[in-house]
């Protein structure tokens, strides 16, 4: 099993649609969670970053971390077709020097 | 916000040919800084973690002569890859977290994207 799982999709929406992405993690050692955005041949850019579970919220998006069940997940309110990229979920044990674990990421397409 | 610069962007050599991928932190400091690899549709895999002033560490599987890494400066890290050969071809992506704002998270380059022929 690996650390991080997370559905590579794709995932298409139509524009101002919810879009709810997630990832389960086996470590329970994990304490702080990010979300990324990465668009095609470009790095990734950082969306959302939590460490506590519950809901964290900034603008569309939505972090949501569930520690008790391992699950953490994104939402993203009134899709735009900007939004359309990939979704990589990371995580951590430490808050500061070592490398994040990532999820493999989610292609989410969204057409206006 | 913080800023992190890698270059070049895209490379397209001969096999045997050795490559430098430089990252830069540009308004912070970094003591790390990692270097990860990214083959199409797959995650980011660490590869090293860069140490200013130190060697690097590299994880399993990564070979150390293969893939040098110089930490010179605590806003410089730099990746070469020696004696490159297609099966090296992939987006390599480095980051860095300043080590003045702990609580922030790892800030990542655009990436380069390496292609040997």
């Amino acid at each position: 099993q690996k650390e991080v799982e997370q559905d590579p999709g794709p995932l298409s929406v139509p524009e101002g649609a919810i879009v709810s992405l997630n990832c389960t993690y086996s470590n329970s050692a994990f304490q702080y969670f990010m979300w990324y955005r990465q668009y095609s041949r470009k790095g990734p850019e950082l969306l959302m970053y939590t460490y506590s579970s519950g809901n964290k919220e900034d603008g569309r998006f939505t972090a949501q971390v569930d520690k008790s069940s391992k699950y953490i997940s994104l939402f993203i309110r009134d899709s735009q077709p900007s939004d359309s990229a990939t979704y990589l979920c990371a995580m951590s044990v430490y808050q500061a020097g070592t490398a994040l674990i990532f999820g493999k990421g989610t292609t989410l397409s969204v057409s206006s | 916000g913080a800023v992190v610069s890698q270059h070049p962007s895209r490379v397209i050599c001969k096999s045997g040919t050795s490559v430098k991928i430089e990252c830069r932190s540009l308004d912070f400091q970094a003591t790390t800084m990692f270097w990860y690899r990214q083959f199409p549709k797959q995650s980011l895999m660490l590869m090293a973690t860069s140490n200013e002033g130190s060697k690097a560490t590299y994880e399993q599987g990564v070979e150390k002569d293969k893939f040098l890494i110089n930490h010179a400066s605590l806003t410089l890290s730099t990746l070469t890859v020696t004696s490159a050969h297609p099966e090296d071809s992939s987006f390599y992506i480095c980051s860095a977290q300043d080590q003045g704002s702990s609580n922030q998270p790892q800030h990542f380059g655009d990436g380069t994207r390496l292609s040997i022929l």
